[in-house]
């Protein structure tokens, strides 16, 4: 059972490059997720979706995209990576209903150069 | 909006202390609220959980009750062990079980 699987768990990008982390959940959930974790600032929510086709934007989307195809996976891109982007990334994905607990990956440490 | 506030950290500890992380919140209509919890390189897990109010979550010797009046869900322990280091974070997940919110996390130490 994978629960949800992240990658690259490590990467370096030089500023202005472009590339995708990778997300898949096995749970058939219908939430996904994506935060960035920097120090002192605790988790901040990228973007989510609620299921396949519907995606939104969360407290910090800007310099990111998302797309939803199937339930599994929920991609996130960097179309131009900048320095401000350097942090450890973490998707999540969980059920419906208020009592469901939501299962996150290992995390994806970028550093943008 | 929906906001999760927690104490500042580190929190230093000896093993078989007593623990309290506080936590307020501030959400419209009731919302459920949670603990995680972050050992070191992993991603976040579950610790527990509290769906209403004075409802008491607990797991492995933490607990935490949902307190309507206080905006509240302190988590405690009784008696910490050195295992228990990690980063705590409170959450919340708003009435419309979209986005689920979180602290900034504290940070637990404990020294043998």
């Amino acid at each position: 059972n994978a629960g949800v699987t992240q990658t690259p768990k490590f990467q370096v990008l030089k500023t202005g490059q472009s590339m995708t982390l990778q997300c898949a959940q096995d749970m058939n959930h219908e939430y996904m997720s994506w935060y960035r974790q920097d120090p002192g600032m605790g988790l901040r929510l990228i973007h989510y979706s609620v299921g396949a086709g519907i995606t939104d934007q969360g407290e910090v989307p800007n310099g990111y995209n998302v797309s939803r195809s199937t339930t599994e996976d929920f991609p996130l891109r960097l179309l131009s990576a900048a320095p401000s982007q350097t942090s450890v990334y973490f998707c999540a994905s969980r059920g419906q209903g208020k009592n469901t607990e939501a299962f996150f990956g290992q995390g994806t440490r970028l550093t943008v150069v | 909006g929906n906001s999760v506030t927690q104490m500042e950290g580190p929190v230093t500890l000896s093993e078989e202390a007593f623990l309290t992380i506080n936590c307020t919140y501030t959400a419209t209509g009731y919302p459920s609220l949670f603990w995680y919890v972050q050992y070191p390189g992993e991603g976040l897990q579950l610790l527990l959980k509290a769906t209403k109010a004075d409802d008491k979550g607990s797991n492995k010797g933490f607990e935490a009750t949902y307190r309507k009046e206080t905006t509240s869900f302190h988590l405690e322990k009784g008696s910490v062990q050195v295992s228990d280091s990690a980063v705590y974070f409170c959450a919340l997940l708003n009435t419309g079980f979209q986005k689920l919110v979180f602290g900034t996390g504290t940070r637990l130490l404990v020294s043998p």
